[in-house]
């Protein structure tokens, strides 16, 4: 089965610090995603990866950053937490060359900035 | 502007009986159209997919309709059972070179009662 494990399930940060999440997947993939969840937003890419240390820009990554330093690992950081990243966090990875739009996900990290 | 809308919030279905969880897209260059079910405190798995060119695709209980010229889709569970209670969430994807872009609907709350 494959399996993408994300390295904190619940945080609590203060505004002004800086927080990594980390994400590691076990199958060998190449492509890796981070997206946050809102209600009522849906699931949002903010990053993403297709290499290591390849990154691109998602729909929403203002006020974060990305680090693909090995193939199975892929870390999101916010550098200055604000409030408004108070967010559930989703990594996911998939297969390259499949094209079926299939993402394996991870149980998710919620974060919540005080 | 909001690629992928699902304007149910939520839906509330006897045990038994059949659910319909509807989609709609904006973007005629989606390639494959996805449906993930997420527990609460766990990530999305996917659940079903259909390709852009097929109208149809059926797994056990669940069943995707695919209406290219009105741009909709539709998730059919039959029957019904409350392990089906999750939210669900529409999404699309558009092939590219190394990766795919996938874009999510908002979801929609399904409650299945016994």
């Amino acid at each position: 089965d494959v399996k993408v494990t994300q390295s904190s399930r619940y945080l609590v940060k203060r505004t002004g610090e800086k927080v990594f999440l980390e994400c590691v997947q076990d199958m060998d993939h190449e492509n890796m995603f981070w997206y946050r969840q809102d209600p009522g937003l849906g699931l949002r890419l903010i990053y993403f990866s297709y290499d290591v240390k390849m990154k691109e820009k998602g729909d929403i990554p203002e006020g974060y950053s990305v680090s693909r330093e090995k193939k199975e690992r892929f870390s999101l950081i916010l550098e200055s937490a604000s409030t408004n990243q108070t967010s559930m966090y989703l990594c996911a990875s998939s297969f390259q060359g499949r094209h079926t739009g299939e993402l394996f996900f991870g149980e998710g990290s919620r974060l919540t900035v005080l | 502007d909001q690629q992928v809308k699902q304007n149910s919030p939520s839906l509330s279905v006897q045990e038994g009986r059949i659910s319909i969880l509807n989609c709609d897209y904006t973007n005629s260059m989606f390639d494959y159209f996805l449906w993930y079910k997420k527990y609460p405190a766990e990530g999305p798995t996917f659940l079903i997919s259909i390709s852009s060119i097929k109208d149809k695709n059926e797994d056990g209980r669940f069943t995707v309709f695919l209406n290219k010229s009105a741009k909709h889709l539709s998730l059919h569970i039959v029957p019904s059972q409350p392990g089906d209670s999750a939210v669900y969430f529409c999404a699309a994807s558009r092939m590219k070179t190394s990766y795919d872009k996938v874009i999510f609907g908002p979801g929609t709350s399904l409650s299945v009662i016994p």
